[in-house]
């Protein structure tokens, strides 16, 4: 089982769409959390870290499920600026690796 | 703007070439990464500098070889490289090591003939 898993997609949208993406990790131990959002030839930007309260920021909302394991972003109000691909990013405190998830195309249409 | 740059941002050599990345961050960060993006595959890290020594080499091969000469500049020294070497390489920084906060230079697109 890899260690940090992400559906690729791709999600196609309308604008004004709700879309989520979930991650899910193996390691229980697993410490931060984090989501990436990266433009077609560019590189990764931090979007948001995602807290055990969950984290809050205009449409963009993402949670950790740690019984699950698995943390989830939500987009509310989709533009055609967030197409995207978005990499979930997993912290292990043993050893203290980062590790990303392969990543979810997101395209949204007008 | 970008706080870390990379050069060049194009690279094509052949396979018995000697070539450089270099990567410069002006954030005053204290850890240095180099990951590996190839087409649908995760970021692979390669090598992790903090406070510019060397605390990680993930598995990497001897082709590839980091240089840390202070806590703003890393290179990845490239020779006699494969085709399947040719990806994106990523330089990225944080200001403590593995916070999960990177910031990531644009890349250099290395292509391997």
């Amino acid at each position: 089982r890899k260690e940090v898993e992400q559906d690729p997609g791709p999600f196609n949208v309308p604008e004004g769409a709700t879309v989520a993406f979930n991650c899910t990790y193996s390691n229980s131990a697993s410490q931060s959390f984090f989501w990436y959002r990266q433009d077609c030839r560019k590189e990764p930007k931090l979007l948001m870290s995602v807290y055990s309260s969950g984290n809050e920021d205009g449409r963009f909302t993402a949670q950790l499920n740690r019984a699950s394991q698995y943390i989830s972003l939500l987009i509310r109000d989709s533009k055609l600026s967030d197409s995207a691909t978005y990499l979930c990013v997993v912290i292990n405190t043993g050893g203290f690796k980062t590790i990303f998830g392969a990543g979810t195309r997101l395209f949204v249409k007008a | 703007e970008t706080g870390v740059t990379q050069t060049p941002r194009h690279l094509v050599m052949g396979m018995t070439n000697k070539k450089s990345l270099k990567c410069e961050q002006h954030l005053g960060h204290n850890a240095m990464y180099w990951y590996k993006q190839s087409a649908k595959k995760p970021l692979e890290l390669m090598f992790v500098y903090n406070f510019k020594e060397q605390t990680e080499n993930n598995s990497v091969p001897s082709r590839f070889s980091p240089e840390c000469p202070n806590s703003s500049h890393l290179f990845l020294h490239l020779h006699t490289l494969q085709p399947e070497d040719s990806a994106l390489y990523l330089c990225a920084s944080s200001q403590e090591l593995n916070t999960g906060e990177l910031f990531f230079g644009e890349g250099s697109r290395l292509t391997v003939l």
